[in-house]
Protein backbone atom coordinates (compact mmCIF):
# COMPACT_ATOMS: atom_id res chain seq x y z
CA UNK A 1 0.00 0.00 0.00
CA UNK A 2 1.29 3.62 -0.55
CA UNK A 3 2.61 5.41 2.58
CA UNK A 4 1.51 9.14 3.06
CA UNK A 5 3.83 11.61 4.79
CA UNK A 6 2.26 14.37 7.60
CA UNK A 7 3.30 16.57 9.66
CA UNK A 8 2.85 15.22 13.59
CA UNK A 9 1.14 18.93 14.06
CA UNK A 10 0.44 22.11 13.03
CA UNK A 11 -0.93 25.10 14.60
CA UNK A 12 -3.25 27.91 12.96
CA UNK A 13 -4.71 31.56 14.49
CA UNK A 14 -8.63 31.57 13.95
CA UNK A 15 -10.51 33.11 11.34
CA UNK A 16 -7.17 32.44 8.86
CA UNK A 17 -6.15 29.86 6.27
CA UNK A 18 -4.27 26.67 6.67
CA UNK A 19 -2.37 24.37 4.67
CA UNK A 20 -2.29 20.78 5.47
CA UNK A 21 0.63 19.01 3.55
CA UNK A 22 0.28 15.50 2.47
CA UNK A 23 3.46 13.92 0.96
CA UNK A 24 2.99 10.76 -0.99
CA UNK A 25 5.50 10.12 -3.43
CA UNK A 26 4.85 6.46 -4.28
CA UNK A 27 0.94 6.86 -5.26
CA UNK A 28 0.08 4.88 -8.19
CA UNK A 29 -2.08 6.64 -11.14
CA UNK A 30 -5.25 5.19 -10.08
CA UNK A 31 -4.68 6.17 -6.25
CA UNK A 32 -7.50 8.38 -5.12
CA UNK A 33 -6.30 11.07 -2.19
CA UNK A 34 -8.62 11.01 0.53
CA UNK A 35 -9.16 13.54 3.62
CA UNK A 36 -10.70 12.34 6.82
CA UNK A 37 -10.78 14.17 10.00
CA UNK A 38 -11.26 12.88 13.76
CA UNK A 39 -12.11 15.88 16.37
CA UNK A 40 -12.12 15.25 19.81
CA UNK A 41 -14.18 11.81 21.02
CA UNK A 42 -15.65 11.26 17.96
CA UNK A 43 -15.42 8.99 14.76
CA UNK A 44 -13.62 10.72 11.77
CA UNK A 45 -15.40 12.58 9.49
CA UNK A 46 -14.89 12.28 5.59
CA UNK A 47 -13.20 16.20 4.47
CA UNK A 48 -12.56 15.47 0.43
CA UNK A 49 -11.32 13.49 -1.79
CA UNK A 50 -9.92 13.71 -5.63
CA UNK A 51 -7.48 11.85 -7.95
CA UNK A 52 -5.82 14.62 -10.39
CA UNK A 53 -7.85 17.59 -10.54
CA UNK A 54 -8.34 20.10 -7.59
CA UNK A 55 -11.29 19.68 -5.55
CA UNK A 56 -13.36 22.14 -3.77
CA UNK A 57 -16.88 21.69 -1.60
CA UNK A 58 -18.41 23.20 1.49
CA UNK A 59 -15.68 21.91 3.67
CA UNK A 60 -12.66 23.01 2.31
CA UNK A 61 -9.87 22.46 -0.92
CA UNK A 62 -7.75 19.84 -2.50
CA UNK A 63 -4.97 21.14 -3.80
CA UNK A 64 -2.97 18.21 -5.88
CA UNK A 65 0.41 18.17 -7.64
CA UNK A 66 0.44 18.34 -11.08
CA UNK A 67 2.98 14.99 -10.57
CA UNK A 68 0.35 14.00 -7.94
CA UNK A 69 3.40 13.00 -5.32
CA UNK A 70 1.98 15.65 -2.81
CA UNK A 71 -1.36 17.46 -2.09
CA UNK A 72 -2.54 20.31 0.25
CA UNK A 73 -5.94 20.65 2.25
CA UNK A 74 -6.42 24.11 2.53
CA UNK A 75 -8.94 25.50 5.07
CA UNK A 76 -10.17 29.02 4.00
CA UNK A 77 -10.82 30.17 7.40
CA UNK A 78 -10.29 28.08 10.33
CA UNK A 79 -12.54 28.18 13.39
CA UNK A 80 -11.91 26.32 16.47
CA UNK A 81 -14.41 23.50 15.99
CA UNK A 82 -11.78 22.39 13.28
CA UNK A 83 -9.00 21.50 15.92
CA UNK A 84 -8.29 17.99 15.03
CA UNK A 85 -6.47 15.12 13.97
CA UNK A 86 -6.25 15.61 9.88
CA UNK A 87 -5.75 12.22 7.92
CA UNK A 88 -4.02 12.27 4.65
CA UNK A 89 -4.99 8.69 3.07
CA UNK A 90 -4.23 6.68 -0.60
CA UNK A 91 -7.13 4.14 -1.70
CA UNK A 92 -6.93 2.14 -4.96
CA UNK A 93 -8.92 0.22 -6.73
CA UNK A 94 -7.37 -3.13 -6.42
CA UNK A 95 -9.14 -5.44 -3.94
CA UNK A 96 -6.63 -5.39 -1.09
CA UNK A 97 -8.09 -1.56 -1.01
CA UNK A 98 -11.75 -2.76 -0.74
CA UNK A 99 -13.46 -0.43 1.99
CA UNK A 100 -10.30 0.08 3.58
CA UNK A 101 -8.90 2.80 4.55
CA UNK A 102 -5.11 2.72 6.15
CA UNK A 103 -4.80 5.72 8.62
CA UNK A 104 -1.52 6.91 9.50
CA UNK A 105 -0.65 9.02 12.39
CA UNK A 106 -2.25 12.10 11.16
CA UNK A 107 -1.54 16.10 11.64
CA UNK A 108 -3.28 17.49 14.51
CA UNK A 109 -4.50 20.75 13.87
CA UNK A 110 -4.21 23.41 16.74
CA UNK A 111 -6.54 26.70 15.92
CA UNK A 112 -5.58 29.81 18.58
CA UNK A 113 -8.43 31.67 19.31
CA UNK B 1 -30.91 11.27 7.14
CA UNK B 2 -29.56 9.32 10.57
CA UNK B 3 -26.38 8.96 10.89
CA UNK B 4 -23.92 5.68 11.30
CA UNK B 5 -25.20 4.09 15.16
CA UNK B 6 -23.40 2.12 17.31
CA UNK B 7 -24.65 0.20 20.30
CA UNK B 8 -23.59 -0.36 22.97
CA UNK B 9 -21.76 3.18 23.38
CA UNK B 10 -19.68 1.92 26.27
CA UNK B 11 -19.19 -1.58 27.49
CA UNK B 12 -17.09 -3.06 30.17
CA UNK B 13 -16.20 -7.12 30.36
CA UNK B 14 -13.64 -8.77 32.02
CA UNK B 15 -10.64 -10.65 30.86
CA UNK B 16 -11.73 -14.15 28.73
CA UNK B 17 -15.37 -12.88 28.27
CA UNK B 18 -16.77 -12.38 24.81
CA UNK B 19 -18.66 -8.91 23.08
CA UNK B 20 -20.30 -8.55 20.60
CA UNK B 21 -21.08 -4.79 19.04
CA UNK B 22 -23.79 -3.63 16.91
CA UNK B 23 -23.98 -0.97 14.06
CA UNK B 24 -26.41 -0.05 11.80
CA UNK B 25 -25.77 1.75 8.84
CA UNK B 26 -26.72 5.05 6.98
CA UNK B 27 -30.29 4.01 5.30
CA UNK B 28 -29.04 2.55 1.62
CA UNK B 29 -25.70 1.91 2.69
CA UNK B 30 -24.68 -1.76 1.93
CA UNK B 31 -20.84 -1.60 2.87
CA UNK B 32 -19.78 -1.72 6.58
CA UNK B 33 -16.11 -1.79 7.98
CA UNK B 34 -14.92 -1.80 11.26
CA UNK B 35 -11.93 -0.45 12.44
CA UNK B 36 -9.98 -0.28 16.03
CA UNK B 37 -8.46 2.90 17.65
CA UNK B 38 -6.27 2.35 20.72
CA UNK B 39 -3.73 5.29 21.36
CA UNK B 40 -0.52 2.81 20.94
CA UNK B 41 -1.55 1.28 17.31
CA UNK B 42 -3.75 4.71 15.81
CA UNK B 43 -6.72 3.48 13.61
CA UNK B 44 -6.79 -0.04 12.22
CA UNK B 45 -8.80 -1.53 9.84
CA UNK B 46 -10.75 -4.88 10.90
CA UNK B 47 -12.87 -5.87 8.30
CA UNK B 48 -15.38 -4.51 5.66
CA UNK B 49 -18.61 -6.46 4.26
CA UNK B 50 -20.80 -6.07 1.57
CA UNK B 51 -24.30 -7.61 0.80
CA UNK B 52 -23.13 -10.09 3.79
CA UNK B 53 -19.74 -10.95 2.48
CA UNK B 54 -16.45 -10.34 4.02
CA UNK B 55 -14.53 -8.34 1.62
CA UNK B 56 -11.82 -7.48 3.13
CA UNK B 57 -9.44 -8.25 6.22
CA UNK B 58 -6.95 -6.54 8.22
CA UNK B 59 -4.45 -8.13 10.17
CA UNK B 60 -5.76 -9.38 13.62
CA UNK B 61 -6.48 -12.80 14.94
CA UNK B 62 -9.22 -14.97 14.69
CA UNK B 63 -11.04 -14.10 17.78
CA UNK B 64 -12.15 -10.91 15.78
CA UNK B 65 -15.09 -12.09 13.78
CA UNK B 66 -18.23 -10.31 12.36
CA UNK B 67 -21.34 -10.89 10.01
CA UNK B 68 -23.69 -8.95 8.37
CA UNK B 69 -27.32 -8.99 8.36
CA UNK B 70 -29.59 -8.62 5.08
CA UNK B 71 -30.29 -5.08 6.14
CA UNK B 72 -26.67 -4.53 5.97
CA UNK B 73 -26.78 -3.70 9.80
CA UNK B 74 -23.92 -5.74 11.06
CA UNK B 75 -22.24 -6.81 14.61
CA UNK B 76 -18.86 -7.62 15.16
CA UNK B 77 -17.36 -10.03 18.00
CA UNK B 78 -14.62 -10.74 20.07
CA UNK B 79 -14.30 -13.59 22.22
CA UNK B 80 -11.61 -14.49 24.74
CA UNK B 81 -10.98 -10.84 25.73
CA UNK B 82 -7.63 -9.76 26.30
CA UNK B 83 -6.65 -6.27 28.15
CA UNK B 84 -5.03 -5.39 24.82
CA UNK B 85 -8.36 -5.72 22.90
CA UNK B 86 -9.57 -2.04 25.31
CA UNK B 87 -10.07 0.34 22.85
CA UNK B 88 -12.38 2.33 20.59
CA UNK B 89 -13.67 0.34 17.65
CA UNK B 90 -15.62 2.43 15.00
CA UNK B 91 -17.87 1.47 12.30
CA UNK B 92 -18.27 2.95 9.03
CA UNK B 93 -20.55 2.73 6.24
CA UNK B 94 -20.63 3.46 2.51
CA UNK B 95 -23.05 3.52 -0.44
CA UNK B 96 -21.53 1.13 -2.93
CA UNK B 97 -18.79 -0.23 -1.19
CA UNK B 98 -15.37 0.12 -1.41
CA UNK B 99 -12.72 2.95 -0.47
CA UNK B 100 -11.46 3.54 -3.57
CA UNK B 101 -13.75 6.65 -4.71
CA UNK B 102 -16.97 6.59 -2.16
CA UNK B 103 -16.34 8.18 1.33
CA UNK B 104 -17.45 6.37 4.61
CA UNK B 105 -19.21 7.91 7.03
CA UNK B 106 -18.38 6.84 10.98
CA UNK B 107 -20.03 6.23 13.22
CA UNK B 108 -19.05 7.61 17.52
CA UNK B 109 -17.99 4.07 18.26
CA UNK B 110 -18.21 1.93 20.95
CA UNK B 111 -15.63 2.28 23.97
CA UNK B 112 -14.69 -0.99 25.05
CA UNK B 113 -12.60 -1.51 28.42
CA UNK B 114 -11.51 -4.81 29.09
CA UNK B 115 -10.67 -5.36 32.87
Amino acid sequence: DAKTTQPNSMESNEEEPVHLPCNHSTISGTDYIHWYRQLPSQGPEYVIHGLTSNVNNRMASLAIAEDRKSSTLILHRATLRDAAVYYCILTGPSSSNTGKLIFGQGTTLQVKP
Amino acid sequence: KAGVTQTPRYLIKTRGQQVTLSCSPISGHRSVSWYQQTPGQGLQFLFEYFSETQRNKGNFPGRFSGRQFSNSRSEMNVSTLELGDSALYLCASSLVGGAVSYEQYFGPGTRLTVT
